[in-house]
């Protein structure tokens, strides 16, 4: 498997403007996980599906961020209008249910500049 | 409010010598606990886990402890090699409906000198 892939690597974008981060989950597992990595806050979970079913946006900073999960291979996380704050690295994740004892598998993230 | 925390942001340790990397956390709901290591340019990539049950784990150079009353962890990596330089991420799971989702701390920085 090629692990999770997640697309464009870098996006530099203009103040106001749309962006949309993609993300392929590794086949099979039924969780995706969006983070984003900031210096001040670490890893942040912004949002995770279940089965292609969002379970937890609370950690979505604003109305401005959404995400939609539409297959089990496919997921994008839309930020409209972009503002410079939100610049960051943004990870997706994929792993099975907890209970088969599995951890999380990263992709190599998507570093977003809005500038 | 960070649940998961890691209050050194580097560390520095020469060769050879012994690593270790600390983390705290708040919760006591947590029952499973995870280090990931991340290079420059790359996503975190796992490392290893220990569950609330046990007390340590041991994996090759890499070896977790856990105090659950103190709601204390922290990864010792012996010997120390130049490759081990990356940043280290504690990370914790509860049980449950949420159980599934990692809360990440802020990452220690190592630094290994050859």
């Amino acid at each position: 498997d090629a692990g999770v892939i997640q697309s464009p690597r870098h996006e530099v974008t203009e103040m106001g403007q749309e962006v949309t981060l993609r993300c392929k989950p590794i086949s099979g597992h039924d969780y995706l996980f969006w983070y984003r990595q900031t210096m001040m806050r670490g890893l942040e979970l912004l949002i995770y599906f279940n089965n292609n079913v969002p379970i937890d946006d609370s950690g979505m900073p604003e109305d401005r961020f959404s995400a939609k999960m539409p297959n089990a291979s496919f997921s994008t996380l839309k930020i409209q209008p972009s503002e410079p704050r939100d610049s960051a690295v943004y990870f997706c994740a994929s792993s099975r249910p907890k209970g088969l004892n599995t951890e999380a598998f990263f992709g190599q993230g998507t570093r977003l500049t809005v500038v | 409010d960070q649940q998961v925390k890691q209050n050194s942001p580097s560390l520095s340790v020469q060769e050879g010598r012994i690593s270790i990397l600390n983390c705290d956390y708040t919760n006591s709901m947590f029952d499973y606990f995870l280090w990931y290591k991340k290079y420059p340019a790359e996503g975190p990539t796992f490392l290893i886990s220990i569950s609330s049950i046990k007390d340590k784990n041991e994996d090759g150079r890499f070896t977790v402890f856990l105090n659950k009353s103190a709601k204390h962890l922290s990864l010792h990596i012996v010997p120390s090699q130049p490759g081990d330089s990356a940043v280290y991420f504690c990370a914790a799971s509860a049980p449950g409906s949420s159980g599934d989702k990692l809360t990440f701390g802020t990452g220690t920085r190592l630094a290994v000198r050859p």
